[in-house]
């Protein structure tokens, strides 16, 4: 069955820290890729996404995120956390092999302490 | 402002009676999508519509039926055949074709007992 994981189930970091969260996926073909954010009691909100061309993209919040395909992994990175940062983080795909579909990765909660 | 309304925030049912969550979007997106949100578990797809009077069973759509009546509209019922129904439901939308990003509601917290 087709697939998204993400390696951390809780990331705990202090401000300043340097952030990566991990996502595979096990879809081959063509994938768009995705990072959502909820941060506590709001909508989830579209962080980065990666369609195509530079497999380094860069979101909202100083957000960036890798496309490696040879490892079917799509990483975010922050260099240096804020407190608001605090939030859930997924990770999701689209594949053109499985229509409209998205699907998500389990989450990644991150706390960062002041 | 464009977006996607969900109504109401939170719902209190007893066990054995249907509930129908409201999902609207002004989005003029074709495509609309029904997910079951669980702690440690991500977003559940549930069902998925891409165009009027037309839907698709997502990965855990027992229990569960939708409608698309509308383009802007997409009520899903839970029903009293869903075994575990407490749960964070979502609603999103997005348009169709190679490059689509999906936009969400805010959610509905539904408790039943």
């Amino acid at each position: 069955a087709q697939s998204v994981s993400q390696h951390n189930h809780h990331v705990i970091l202090s401000e300043a820290a340097s952030l990566e969260l991990g996502c595979n996926y096990s879809y081959g073909g063509t994938v768009n890729l995705f990072w959502y954010v909820q941060y506590p009691g709001q909508h989830l909100q579209l962080l980065l996404k990666y369609f195509s061309g530079d497999p380094l993209v860069k979101g909202i919040k100083g957000f960036e995120a890798e496309f490696i395909k040879s490892k079917f992994s799509f990483n975010l990175r922050k260099p240096s956390v804020q407190w608001s940062d605090t939030a859930e983080y997924f990770c999701a795909v689209n594949a053109d092999n499985y229509g409209q579909n998205f699907v998500f990765g389990p989450g990644t909660r991150l706390s960062v302490l002041p | 402002d464009g977006g996607i309304t969900q109504s109401p925030k939170y719902l209190f049912r007893k066990e054995g009676q249907n509930v129908t969550l409201s999902c609207e979007q002004n989005l003029n997106h074709d495509a609309m999508y029904w997910y079951r949100q669980d702690p440690g578990q991500g977003l559940r797809l549930i069902y998925y519509s891409q165009i009027v009077n037309d839907f698709q069973k997502g990965d855990i759509a027992e229990g569960y039926s939708v409608s698309r009546e509308k383009k802007e509209s997409f009520p899903l019922t839970v029903t009293s055949a869903q075994k575990n129904p407490t749960a964070f439901y979502l609603c999103a939308s997005s348009a169709v074709g190679r490059r689509r990003e999906q936009y969400f509601g805010p959610g509905t917290r539904l408790t039943v007992t």
